[in-house]
């Protein structure tokens, strides 16, 4: 089975523009999370989608949105970029929205200029 | 509020020798503690996860972990270290609290010296 599949794996966007990022869960898995990871620092957490609702979300600006697909696919969208926006974004599947074990993709480096 | 404080950015160990990786953990409630390994230029892998059973976890790759309540510590051990566990290591702490927060550390890259 494939894992978790996220594209693009590499973006350059220049400040005060949008990107969106996508990510496919692994098949039967209904929940979809997204992290930013800052190059040297941990995964921090911005949303989870259970059942294409939002579960959670962590502590970001109201630039930062996404959604869940009935395929339960996800998109995570970032408005206005600014330089502090450069990571690599983290979606992780799990099979429930409870703390079920997750699986990550590659990521996706986002650099913004 | 939750936390975890991983100490030591880097740690080099010698092939064979014992890794032990110190991870401390702050939580209101009882913790689900994880630890997580990621390669270079690849997202992360659980290596073990605990979720209030027993107190010694086992996870992949010959990795254990022991869940210390009186020490609020979730150190991460191999007895003998090999090439291939050169990565970075993350402590991670999250609670039953009906959603996927997930709070990591700061990470602790391993050095395997031959």
């Amino acid at each position: 089975d494939a894992g978790v599949t996220q594209s693009p794996t590499h973006l350059i966007k220049t400040r005060g523009q949008q990107v969106t990022l996508r990510c496919s869960p692994i098949s039967g898995h209904k929940s979809v999370s997204w992290y930013q990871q800052v190059l040297g620092q941990g995964p921090q957490f911005i949303f989870q989608y259970y059942e294409k609702e939002e579960r959670g979300r962590g502590n970001f600006p109201d630039r930062f949105s996404a959604r869940q697909f009935p395929n339960y696919s996800s998109e995570l969208n970032v408005n206005a970029l600014l330089l502090g926006d450069s990571a690599l974004y983290l979606c992780a599947s799990s099979l429930g929205g409870g703390l079920d074990e997750q699986y990550f993709g590659p990521g996706t480096r986002l650099t913004v200029t | 509020a939750q936390s975890v404080t991983q100490l030591g950015s880097h740690v080099s160990v010698s092939e064979g020798a014992l890794v032990l990786l110190r991870c401390n953990y702050s939580s209101s409630v009882p913790p689900y503690l994880f630890w997580y390994v990621q390669y270079p230029n690849q997202g992360l892998q659980l290596l073990l996860k605990y979720t209030s059973a027993a107190t010694l976890v086992k996870g992949i790759n010959g990795f254990e972990a022991e869940f210390k309540k009186s020490e609020t510590s979730f150190h991460l051990t191999k007895p003998s270290a090999h090439m291939s566990d050169a990565a970075e290591y993350f402590c991670a702490v999250g609670y039953s609290g009906g959603y996927q927060k997930v709070t990591f550390g700061t990470g602790t890259k391993l050095q395997v010296i031959p």
